[in-house]
Protein backbone atom coordinates (compact mmCIF):
# COMPACT_ATOMS: atom_id res chain seq x y z
CA UNK A 1 0.00 0.00 0.00
CA UNK A 2 0.81 3.41 -0.85
CA UNK A 3 1.09 5.85 1.84
CA UNK A 4 2.31 8.24 4.69
CA UNK A 5 3.08 6.58 7.98
CA UNK A 6 3.92 8.42 11.20
CA UNK A 7 5.49 6.96 14.42
CA UNK A 8 4.39 6.88 16.88
CA UNK A 9 0.74 7.80 17.31
CA UNK A 10 1.03 8.85 21.03
CA UNK A 11 4.31 9.89 22.50
CA UNK A 12 4.76 11.24 26.28
CA UNK A 13 7.92 13.34 26.98
CA UNK A 14 9.36 15.14 30.16
CA UNK A 15 9.87 18.59 29.92
CA UNK A 16 13.27 19.72 28.60
CA UNK A 17 13.95 16.89 26.83
CA UNK A 18 13.82 16.97 23.35
CA UNK A 19 11.79 14.21 20.75
CA UNK A 20 11.58 12.96 17.35
CA UNK A 21 8.71 12.24 15.25
CA UNK A 22 9.10 10.01 12.24
CA UNK A 23 7.69 10.26 8.98
CA UNK A 24 7.92 8.18 5.87
CA UNK A 25 6.17 8.34 2.77
CA UNK A 26 6.34 5.49 0.03
CA UNK A 27 4.51 7.75 -2.89
CA UNK A 28 7.64 8.71 -4.88
CA UNK A 29 6.54 12.83 -4.11
CA UNK A 30 9.41 15.48 -3.79
CA UNK A 31 7.73 17.66 -1.14
CA UNK A 32 7.09 16.73 2.18
CA UNK A 33 5.63 19.23 5.04
CA UNK A 34 5.02 19.35 8.78
CA UNK A 35 1.85 20.63 10.71
CA UNK A 36 1.05 21.58 14.28
CA UNK A 37 -3.03 21.06 15.06
CA UNK A 38 -4.29 22.36 18.42
CA UNK A 39 -7.87 22.93 18.47
CA UNK A 40 -9.76 25.86 17.28
CA UNK A 41 -7.05 27.24 15.24
CA UNK A 42 -6.37 24.96 11.73
CA UNK A 43 -3.62 23.75 10.93
CA UNK A 44 -0.09 25.48 11.05
CA UNK A 45 2.61 25.06 8.70
CA UNK A 46 6.12 24.50 11.13
CA UNK A 47 8.89 23.47 7.88
CA UNK A 48 8.37 22.26 4.52
CA UNK A 49 10.67 20.69 1.74
CA UNK A 50 10.41 20.93 -1.91
CA UNK A 51 13.30 18.00 -2.39
CA UNK A 52 16.02 16.17 -0.87
CA UNK A 53 18.11 18.18 1.10
CA UNK A 54 16.37 20.90 0.80
CA UNK A 55 14.14 22.56 4.08
CA UNK A 56 12.20 25.84 4.56
CA UNK A 57 10.93 27.71 7.98
CA UNK A 58 7.10 27.62 7.64
CA UNK A 59 4.80 29.81 9.93
CA UNK A 60 5.86 28.68 13.22
CA UNK A 61 9.30 26.92 12.77
CA UNK A 62 10.57 28.46 16.34
CA UNK A 63 11.62 25.42 18.64
CA UNK A 64 11.68 22.75 15.88
CA UNK A 65 14.27 21.56 13.52
CA UNK A 66 14.19 18.77 10.75
CA UNK A 67 16.11 16.97 7.91
CA UNK A 68 15.09 15.99 4.50
CA UNK A 69 18.37 13.44 3.60
CA UNK A 70 16.19 11.20 2.23
CA UNK A 71 12.91 11.27 -0.18
CA UNK A 72 11.11 9.13 1.73
CA UNK A 73 11.96 10.51 5.06
CA UNK A 74 11.35 14.03 7.18
CA UNK A 75 11.52 13.71 10.48
CA UNK A 76 10.73 16.38 12.89
CA UNK A 77 12.82 17.18 16.49
CA UNK A 78 10.92 19.19 18.84
CA UNK A 79 13.58 20.97 20.67
CA UNK A 80 13.65 22.36 24.55
CA UNK A 81 13.12 25.59 22.75
CA UNK A 82 9.70 24.69 22.00
CA UNK A 83 7.71 26.64 24.59
CA UNK A 84 4.48 25.04 24.19
CA UNK A 85 4.96 21.38 22.80
CA UNK A 86 1.97 19.68 23.33
CA UNK A 87 -0.02 18.93 19.91
CA UNK A 88 -1.36 16.95 17.21
CA UNK A 89 1.71 16.76 14.61
CA UNK A 90 0.58 15.70 11.02
CA UNK A 91 2.83 15.35 8.45
CA UNK A 92 1.97 15.49 4.40
CA UNK A 93 3.30 15.32 0.98
CA UNK A 94 3.06 16.17 -2.38
CA UNK A 95 4.39 15.51 -5.79
CA UNK A 96 5.88 18.86 -5.57
CA UNK A 97 5.31 21.98 -3.67
CA UNK A 98 1.61 23.53 -4.81
CA UNK A 99 -0.21 20.05 -5.56
CA UNK A 100 -2.39 18.12 -3.34
CA UNK A 101 -1.19 16.95 -0.24
CA UNK A 102 -1.40 14.17 1.41
CA UNK A 103 -1.65 13.64 5.28
CA UNK A 104 -0.24 10.84 7.73
CA UNK A 105 -2.43 9.47 10.45
CA UNK A 106 -0.54 11.67 12.56
CA UNK A 107 1.38 11.58 16.34
CA UNK A 108 0.27 13.05 19.67
CA UNK A 109 2.66 14.05 21.72
CA UNK A 110 1.87 15.34 25.08
CA UNK A 111 4.91 17.06 27.77
CA UNK A 112 4.67 15.97 31.02
CA UNK B 1 -1.40 37.56 2.49
CA UNK B 2 -3.93 34.99 2.21
CA UNK B 3 -6.41 33.80 4.65
CA UNK B 4 -9.08 31.64 4.98
CA UNK B 5 -11.87 31.66 7.34
CA UNK B 6 -14.44 29.17 8.44
CA UNK B 7 -17.65 30.87 9.49
CA UNK B 8 -18.82 28.52 11.73
CA UNK B 9 -17.03 26.67 14.29
CA UNK B 10 -19.45 24.08 15.11
CA UNK B 11 -22.74 22.97 12.93
CA UNK B 12 -25.36 20.18 14.25
CA UNK B 13 -27.63 18.85 12.37
CA UNK B 14 -30.09 15.63 12.71
CA UNK B 15 -29.49 12.40 10.33
CA UNK B 16 -30.97 13.13 6.27
CA UNK B 17 -31.41 17.16 7.14
CA UNK B 18 -29.05 19.57 4.19
CA UNK B 19 -26.12 21.02 5.59
CA UNK B 20 -23.59 23.79 4.70
CA UNK B 21 -19.96 24.63 5.76
CA UNK B 22 -18.98 28.30 5.20
CA UNK B 23 -15.59 29.06 3.79
CA UNK B 24 -14.48 32.37 2.49
CA UNK B 25 -10.97 33.71 1.60
CA UNK B 26 -8.84 36.61 0.91
CA UNK B 27 -6.74 36.95 -1.85
CA UNK B 28 -6.25 39.29 -4.70
CA UNK B 29 -4.94 36.53 -7.19
CA UNK B 30 -6.62 33.05 -8.10
CA UNK B 31 -6.14 30.07 -5.79
CA UNK B 32 -6.74 26.67 -5.73
CA UNK B 33 -9.50 25.29 -3.33
CA UNK B 34 -9.57 22.36 -0.95
CA UNK B 35 -12.38 20.54 1.79
CA UNK B 36 -10.41 18.29 3.78
CA UNK B 37 -12.52 16.11 6.64
CA UNK B 38 -10.82 14.73 9.39
CA UNK B 39 -12.01 12.41 11.91
CA UNK B 40 -11.29 12.60 15.87
CA UNK B 41 -7.42 11.65 15.95
CA UNK B 42 -6.80 10.50 12.84
CA UNK B 43 -5.59 12.72 9.95
CA UNK B 44 -7.08 14.75 6.79
CA UNK B 45 -8.29 12.98 3.99
CA UNK B 46 -9.01 15.14 0.77
CA UNK B 47 -13.38 15.29 0.54
CA UNK B 48 -13.03 17.53 -2.91
CA UNK B 49 -10.86 20.32 -5.07
CA UNK B 50 -11.35 23.09 -7.15
CA UNK B 51 -8.16 23.47 -9.48
CA UNK B 52 -10.01 24.90 -12.46
CA UNK B 53 -12.94 24.03 -14.92
CA UNK B 54 -16.41 23.70 -13.73
CA UNK B 55 -16.90 25.61 -10.33
CA UNK B 56 -19.40 23.24 -8.82
CA UNK B 57 -16.86 19.67 -7.99
CA UNK B 58 -18.18 16.60 -6.37
CA UNK B 59 -17.19 13.46 -4.02
CA UNK B 60 -17.51 10.16 -4.33
CA UNK B 61 -20.27 10.49 -0.59
CA UNK B 62 -22.13 13.48 -2.01
CA UNK B 63 -20.70 16.08 -0.81
CA UNK B 64 -20.04 18.88 -3.45
CA UNK B 65 -18.68 22.37 -3.44
CA UNK B 66 -19.02 25.85 -5.61
CA UNK B 67 -16.30 28.42 -6.14
CA UNK B 68 -17.81 31.55 -6.58
CA UNK B 69 -15.27 34.11 -7.27
CA UNK B 70 -17.23 37.12 -7.24
CA UNK B 71 -17.80 36.78 -3.41
CA UNK B 72 -14.78 34.31 -2.77
CA UNK B 73 -16.30 31.54 -1.50
CA UNK B 74 -16.18 28.19 -1.10
CA UNK B 75 -19.09 26.18 0.53
CA UNK B 76 -19.31 22.76 1.31
CA UNK B 77 -23.07 21.40 0.65
CA UNK B 78 -24.66 18.02 1.12
CA UNK B 79 -28.77 17.23 0.86
CA UNK B 80 -28.93 15.02 3.25
CA UNK B 81 -25.98 13.99 6.18
CA UNK B 82 -25.42 10.56 7.78
CA UNK B 83 -24.09 10.23 11.20
CA UNK B 84 -21.43 9.08 9.78
CA UNK B 85 -20.06 12.54 8.53
CA UNK B 86 -19.57 13.53 12.51
CA UNK B 87 -15.73 14.57 11.72
CA UNK B 88 -14.05 17.70 11.49
CA UNK B 89 -14.23 20.06 7.75
CA UNK B 90 -11.19 22.32 6.84
CA UNK B 91 -11.11 24.36 3.86
CA UNK B 92 -7.49 25.22 2.27
CA UNK B 93 -6.31 27.05 -0.36
CA UNK B 94 -3.04 27.42 -2.44
CA UNK B 95 -1.71 30.92 -4.37
CA UNK B 96 -1.48 31.13 -7.56
CA UNK B 97 1.07 31.66 -9.42
CA UNK B 98 3.27 29.37 -7.84
CA UNK B 99 6.08 31.45 -8.25
CA UNK B 100 9.67 30.02 -7.19
CA UNK B 101 10.81 31.76 -3.97
CA UNK B 102 7.87 33.58 -3.37
CA UNK B 103 6.70 33.66 0.50
CA UNK B 104 3.57 32.24 -0.60
CA UNK B 105 4.54 29.66 -2.82
CA UNK B 106 3.30 26.08 -2.55
CA UNK B 107 1.76 26.51 0.83
CA UNK B 108 -1.19 25.74 1.81
CA UNK B 109 -3.40 27.99 4.13
CA UNK B 110 -5.96 26.28 6.54
CA UNK B 111 -9.38 27.90 7.55
CA UNK B 112 -9.89 27.06 11.24
CA UNK B 113 -11.80 24.11 11.15
CA UNK B 114 -15.76 23.14 11.32
CA UNK B 115 -16.98 20.13 13.77
CA UNK B 116 -20.16 18.80 11.99
CA UNK B 117 -22.02 16.83 14.42
CA UNK B 118 -25.15 14.53 12.94
CA UNK B 119 -27.25 13.87 15.42
CA UNK B 120 -29.40 10.61 15.07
Amino acid sequence: DGGITQSPKYLFRKEGQNVTLSCEQNLNHDAMYWYRQDPGQGLRLIYYSQIVNDFQKGDIAEGYSVSREKKESFPLTVTSAQKNPTAFYLCASSITLGNEQFFGPGTRLTVL
Amino acid sequence: AQSVTQLDSQVPVFEEAPVELRCNYSSSVSVYLFWYVQYPNQGLQLLLKYLSGSTLVESINGFEAEFNKSQTSFHLRKPSVHISDTAEYFCAVILLPLRAGGTSYGKLTFGQGTILTVHP
